[in-house]
Parts: C-alpha cells; sequence; structure tokens
C-alpha cells in the first residue's frame, strides 16, 4: 500500500493567494482528517470526515479555509486568500472506523510558506 | 476537559539510557492512547497504544504504563538509541467518534 498520498510536499506562496493541498487516503479507509502543525499552537485537528461527510469542523480557523471530500479517494483543504500566519506543515491522516482500535496513518504532510 | 497535557516539552537522554515521558488527561470518557513518533520532515507514525483496561503495554523497548485512577500515562524507552530521537506525541480518544486529542509533544534528543 502507497500510504496516505499529499501534493504538493511543498507550496510557497504570497499573501493573498489561494492554496490548494490535496490528499489521497489510504484504499478502503473510510475517516480522513486534516491537521496543522505548528511550533507554536502543536498538531491541531482542522477538520474530519466520515464516509466522505464532514464530522467535526471545529478546528477550522476561519471563513478562509475550507475543505471538501468529492469521494472516498480524494480530499483538498484551501485556503483563500492565504496570510501568512497560515504557515505550517499541514497533514492529512486517514483510518478505518470499523476497525478495532481506528488507527490514524499520518501522510508526509505539505510544509506552507506564505510571503 | 479535552486536553491532553505532555511533559517535559524536551529530553536529552544518553546512548543505553531509559527515556521517560508523561501524559495527563482529565476526560474520564477517553478509552484509547496512542503514541505517535515523528522525525523531522514525515508525518507522526504510531508507535504503540494501549486501553485503560490494562496498566502496561509493552512493544520491545517501548511500554506504556497506564494509571487509570489518576488519569495519567507515560512512554518508556529502555535502553534509548540514537535513532530513538524524535518529536513523541501522546494522544487520546474517547468512546465514541474518530477524534484524537494530542499532546503537544516531547522533543528527544538521545546522544550517543
Amino acid at each position: 500500500d502507497a500510504g496516505v498520498i499529499q501534493s504538493p510536499r511543498h507550496e510557497v506562496t504570497e499573501m493573498g493567494q489561494e492554496v490548494t493541498l490535496r490528499c489521497k487516503p489510504i484504499s478502503g479507509h473510510n475517516s480522513l482528517f486534516w491537521y496543522r502543525q505548528t511550533m507554536m499552537r502543536g498538531l491541531e485537528l482542522l477538520i474530519y470526515f466520515n464516509n466522505n461527510v464532514p464530522i467535526d469542523d471545529s478546528g477550522m480557523p476561519e471563513d478562509r479555509f475550507s475543505a471538501k471530500m468529492p469521494n472516498a479517494s480524494f480530499s483538498t483543504l484551501k485556503i483563500q486568500p492565504s496570510e501568512p500566519r497560515d504557515s505550517a506543515v499541514y497533514f492529512c491522516a486517514s483510518s478505518f472506523a470499523g476497525s478495532r482500535y481506528n488507527e490514524q496513518f499520518f501522510g508526509p504532510g505539505t510544509r506552507l510558506t506564505v510571503l | 476537559q479535552q486536553q491532553v497535557k505532555q511533559s517535559p516539552q524536551s529530553l536529552i537522554v544518553q546512548k543505553g539510557g531509559i527515556s521517560i515521558i508523561n501524559c495527563a488527561y482529565e476526560n474520564t470518557a477517553f478509552d484509547y492512547f496512542p503514541w505517535y513518533q515523528q522525525f523531522p520532515g514525515k508525518g507522526p507514525a504510531l508507535l504503540i497504544a494501549i486501553r485503560p483496561d490494562v496498566s502496561e503495554k509493552k512493544e520491545g523497548r517501548f511500554t506504556i504504563s497506564f494509571n487509570k485512577s489518576a488519569k495519567q500515562f507515560s512512554l518508556h524507552i529502555m535502553d534509548s538509541q540514537p535513532g530513538d530521537s524524535a518529536t513523541y506525541f501522546c494522544a487520546a480518544r474517547g468512546t465514541s467518534g474518530s477524534r484524537l486529542t494530542f499532546g503537544e509533544g516531547t522533543q528527544l534528543t538521545v546522544n550517543p
């Protein structure tokens, strides 16, 4: 299995631009999570989906952030417009909610720099 | 009540020594406690996990000790090696839902 795939791995953009991060979960997994990691705030859950439906988006910072999961094999996290304080590493993780421990498997992350 | 408090923030251990990282929680509905290991430039990866029906779980050099009454759990790394140098996160999850609550992380450095 290829694991969770994220693209791009690095993104550098200018303030005000739209940024789209992409995630392909592990095949067969039915839960998908978007996290943000910074030195100041650690690892924060932004939103998660079960069976492509958003369940908890309370961690989404503000309306500039949006996430979609149009099908079981693809999700996007969009920031529009981006700001320097959005600079962070964004991780996608997936799990199979029907398994005993519902272990989350993380992708390699996207390092976002907003200038 | 959803927080998981982790300490220390950083830890330096000599090769062969024991590394101990502690976590505490408040929410008694938590019933699954995993530890994740993260190397620079990589995503966190599950290292070991425990449920509150046991007080200890051991996998190789890694042991979780769990104290339900104190609402605390800890990770012990025996015979620490330089390759163990990484950031370690404890986490907890409730009986319902899939959401993990993570601790702040501990940066472990094992000197040769």
